[in-house]
């Protein structure tokens, strides 16, 4: 069962509007959580990454905010430029042992509009 | 400032037949991933390394052999191409030695688009 679910699968936004994205995890024990952004055809390049005892965390635009207790994550995206046109992935390392992997989301598909 | 860097970007195999995708890290990482993603499927983990010498399994490992002889390169093989295997491949790295679950940035290839006819 995947651990990581995101909400809305797609979403379309006219450029200079704000969104939030949703995740939530049921991953266990939690390491923290992030979040990636992937351009089409790019690979996943990290916007944050937040950790059992941060509550909101910012990049520019993007704020990440993180409820331990409800396992529920969202991102923020203020202002909405055409390239933030892209793939949003929830990302929660699931820890065993000494290793560590990242089990994914299927994210949440944005298109912003001019 | 490379990164991780994968070769080839596109290979259009025939079913049966055998290929290896290169992925180096200029970073120094200790991890290295490789994972699949299909469309509407996110990132699924094949098979990582967390030093030089030692590979795992992860979770679709079937069909794929890895080698990790030097620390900055990983390897995945195809021994014989099956269409399910059409995919895009990802690479990603991290480090330095505390793993992904300790808080250390992953970074990612930008892909290796494979179509299996």
């Amino acid at each position: 069962k995947n651990q990581v679910e995101q909400s809305p699968q797609s979403l379309i936004i006219l450029e200079g509007k704000n969104c939030t994205l949703q995740c939530n995890y049921t991953v266990s024990p939690f390491s923290n959580l992030r979040w990636y952004k992937q351009d089409t055809g790019r690979g996943p390049v990290s916007l944050t990454i937040m950790t059992f005892s941060e509550n909101t965390k910012s990049n520019g635009r993007y704020t990440a905010t993180l409820d331990a207790d409800t396992k529920q994550s969202s991102l923020h995206i203020t202002a909405s430029q055409l390239s933030d046109s892209a793939s949003y992935i929830c990302v929660a390392p699931k820890v065993g042992g000494s290793n560590y992997k990242l089990t994914f989301g299927k994210g949440t598909l944005l298109t912003v509009n001019p | 400032n490379a990164g991780v860097t994968q070769t080839p970007k596109f290979r259009v195999l025939k079913t049966g037949q055998s290929m290896t995708l290169l992925c180096a890290q200029d970073m120094n990482h200790e991890y290295m991933y490789w994972y699949r993603q299909d469309p509407g499927m996110g990132l699924r983990l094949i098979h990582y390394s967390v030093g030089e010498g030692t590979t795992a399994k992860g979770e679709v490992p079937d069909g794929y052999n890895v080698s990790r002889l030097k620390k900055q390169n990983f390897l995945l093989g195809l021994e014989s191409a099956a269409p399910s295997q059409t995919s895009v491949y990802f690479c990603a790295s991290s480090g330095p030695g505390t793993g992904v679950g300790r808080n250390t940035e992953a970074f990612f290839g930008q892909g290796t688009r494979l179509t299996v006819v």
